[in-house]
């Protein structure tokens, strides 16, 4: 079976503008998650959502928003970028809440 | 507070000699424990588990992990390092009432020849 997938590899933004990051789980699962690595850091959790449905969320501002999509794929969207916005995204997927497999992230870098 | 702790921010070994990574949490409850490895540039691994029941765990890649619960500890070992183990690994909780992980803050792994 594929793995998770994230697209694109890499970003770079300006401060101000917008960004949105998708993410295609393992077959078969319908959670996914989304993390923040800030270089030389452990992620950091943001969302997860479960059948369509925000399970969790964690303490990030409110210009980060995400949704799923019937068929589990999930988009994470940053409005208003920051510089310390630069980091990795990471997303995964589960199929019970808490063994979570990782995708390869997106390097997001805000200039 | 909850939290989890690396103490080792960064590990040099010998290839062939064996690897030790601490890791502790601070929870009320007994949370489920994860390793997971991070090469360079990469994605997250999932290394090894541990919900319940034994608490030596096997994972993948010829790694383990001793549960002790009266440490609050989750220690990952491996009995002989190879080149290809260099990366940086982390330990990760989860709570059976909440649908995060929790990670630490990580321990690079460098291995010389």
């Amino acid at each position: 079976d594929a793995g998770v997938t994230q697209s694109p590899t890499h970003l770079i933004k300006t401060r101000g503008q917008h960004v949105t990051l998708r993410c295609s789980p393992i077959s078969g699962h319908k959670s996914v998650s989304w993390y923040q690595q800030v270089l030389g850091q452990g992620p950091q959790f943001i969302f997860q959502y479960y059948e369509k449905e925000e399970r969790g969320r964690g303490n990030f501002p409110d210009r980060f928003s995400a949704r799923q999509f019937p068929n589990y794929s999930s988009e994470l969207n940053v409005n208003a970028l920051l510089l310390g916005d630069s980091a990795l995204y990471l997303c995964a997927s589960s199929r019970t809440a808490y063994e979570q497999y990782f995708g390869p992230g997106t390097r997001l870098t805000v200039t | 507070a909850q939290s989890v702790t690396q103490p080792d921010i960064h590990i040099t070994v010998s290839e062939g000699a064996s690897l030790e990574l601490r890791c502790n949490y601070s929870y009320g409850a007994t949370p489920y424990l994860f390793w997971y490895v991070q090469s360079p540039g990469q994605g997250l691994q999932l290394l090894l588990k541990y919900f319940s029941g034994d608490t030596l765990v096997q994972g993948i890649k010829g790694f383990e992990a001793e549960f002790k619960r009266s440490q609050s500890s989750f220690n990952l070992r491996k009995p002989s390092v190879h080149w290809s183990d260099a990366a940086e690994y982390f330990c990760a909780v989860g709570l059976s009432n909440d649908y995060k992980l929790s990670f630490g803050a990580g321990t690079t792994v460098t291995v010389r020849a």
